[in-house]
């Protein structure tokens, strides 16, 4: 079992940019919930997925949007990049209440 | 006040010390994830627990739910164990992060 894979790992982008991250969850998984980390931050909830839809968002703008498809795999979209968007983003998958991290993918808006 | 707080938050130990980090919350959980975090990003989930304690080799946490307060040891403690320890109990399908322990454990 692969766990949770991301892409890719590193990414730059410049303001304005668009940009889409992919999340593969863990073997058995239906859920994928999605986090920024700045700097010297500790993770912020984005939102969380499930039967491909989101079923709960915390406090991002709507440029930041989801998928998820029917394997469970999902994607993040983020619109308009501001240099604020740097940071490290997380993917966890989950069954239950238990959730499973990705290595993340690190974004440099600049 | 935050919903979940964690102390301390920075420990330094020698090698061989036991350690414990504590972690309190104010909200309604249905369970609560100790997770390691290494310099570099990667997020280990290292337990969830809703009751009781739970010990994975040199690690112990316990959750005593009536309390609201849950904690995190290890035993012989170890220079690999340096991370960052975060609390993080569930609240509805979301995690509530505390601002997490780093921890130093000197050779």
């Amino acid at each position: 079992d692969a766990g949770v894979t991301q892409s890719p790992t590193h990414l730059i982008k410049t303001r304005g940019q668009q940009v889409t991250l992919r999340c593969s969850p863990k073997s058995g998984h239906d859920t994928v919930s999605w986090y920024q980390q700045a700097l010297g931050q500790g993770p912020q909830f984005i939102f969380q997925y499930y039967e491909e839809e989101e079923r709960q968002r915390g406090n991002f703008p709507d440029r930041f949007s989801g998928h998820q498809f029917p394997n469970y795999s999902s994607e993040l979209n983020v619109n308009a990049l501001l240099l604020g968007d740097s940071a490290l983003y997380l993917c966890a998958s989950s069954q239950t209440n238990e959730q499973f991290f990705g290595p993340g993918t690190r974004l440099t808006v600049l | 006040k935050n919903e979940v707080e964690q102390s301390p938050q920075n420990l330094t130990a020698q090698e061989g010390e036991f350690i414990t980090i504590n972690c309190s919350y104010s909200v309604g959980i249905s369970a609560l994830h100790w997770l390691q975090q290494h310099p570099g990003g990667g997020i280990v989930s290292l337990f969830m627990l809703s009751s009781g304690k739970k010990k994975h080799g040199r690690l112990i946490a316990t959750i005593n739910i009536q309390e609201k307060h849950s904690s995190l040891h290890i035993t012989a403690s170890h220079p690999r164990d340096s991370a960052v320890y975060i609390c993080a109990p569930t609240k509805g399908y979301q995690l509530i992060w505390g601002a997490g322990t780093k921890l130093i454990i000197k050779p």
